[in-house]
């Protein structure tokens, strides 16, 4: 167990919709990481926020926006749905500064039907 | 930019045996960190073992090693004495250190299975 949790574990949605991807770091980390995976893409960075601030940006769609509140739970927000949004979506956490081991929370697995 | 090249899509080793994951990384970055990660087939992603650019040692990590040649830019992991759940996905990944972000460039991964 990374100490990182993600809700929900899984999610079956139509195009179109919007959905919330939910995760809470370890105790005491303050980045955290959004990451996707897809067959085709493999594992893409798509955001980092550290302490509540936006930190850096990767591949992410307009149609994707993420927050860290400030207890330093994070939620990624998926609009517009569209089949190739199907992935894994991961979130990852890490203290800071720190050599940048990040860890994993179990991913939640998005299909778009 | 970072690049990370793993060139195994798969490999079969006898369970006891050990196992070589080869890994090469390219980076302008005068510092920066290397990672090896685990996904089992029901998905989570798990760290195995990390490797600063400065570090003057291989990493270890109980039967994990990282084979870490510089100059070559490897980073090839090492499972000494393989058992059955070792059976997974492997990636190769890195990051800038001090750069603001320390965002995970990732392979594509490596098919590994333990054979009894």
């Amino acid at each position: 167990d990374s100490g990182v949790t993600q809700t929900p574990k899984h999610l079956i949605t139509a195009t179109g919709q919007r959905v919330t991807l939910r995760c809470s770091p370890r105790s005491g980390d303050l980045s955290v990481y959004w990451y996707q995976q897809s067959l085709d893409q493999g594992l893409q960075f798509l955001i980092q926020y550290y302490n509540g601030e936006e930190r850096a940006k990767g591949n992410i769609l307009e149609r994707f926006s993420a927050q860290q509140f400030p207890d330093l739970h994070s939620e990624l927000n998926l609009s517009s749905l569209e089949l190739g949004d199907s992935a894994l979506y991961f979130c990852a956490s890490s203290g800071f500064p720190s050599k940048g081991t990040q860890y994993f929370g179990p991913g939640t697995r998005l299909l778009v039907l | 930019a970072q690049k990370i090249t793993q060139t195994q899509p798969g490999m079969f080793v006898q369970e006891k045996e050990a196992v070589t994951l080869d890994c090469t990384y390219d980076t302008s970055d005068p510092s920066y960190g290397l990672f090896w990660y685990k996904q089992p087939s029901s998905g989570e992603m798990i760290f195995l073992i990390y490797q600063g650019s400065y570090d003057q040692q291989n990493a270890t990590e109980g039967r994990y090693s990282l084979n870490f040649q510089k100059a070559r830019k490897s980073a090839n992991l090492v499972i000494s004495a393989s058992q059955l759940g070792d059976s997974a996905m492997y990636f190769c990944a890195m990051n800038p250190v001090g750069g603001g972000s320390e965002k995970l460039v990732f392979g594509k991964g490596m098919k590994l299975t333990v054979n009894p």
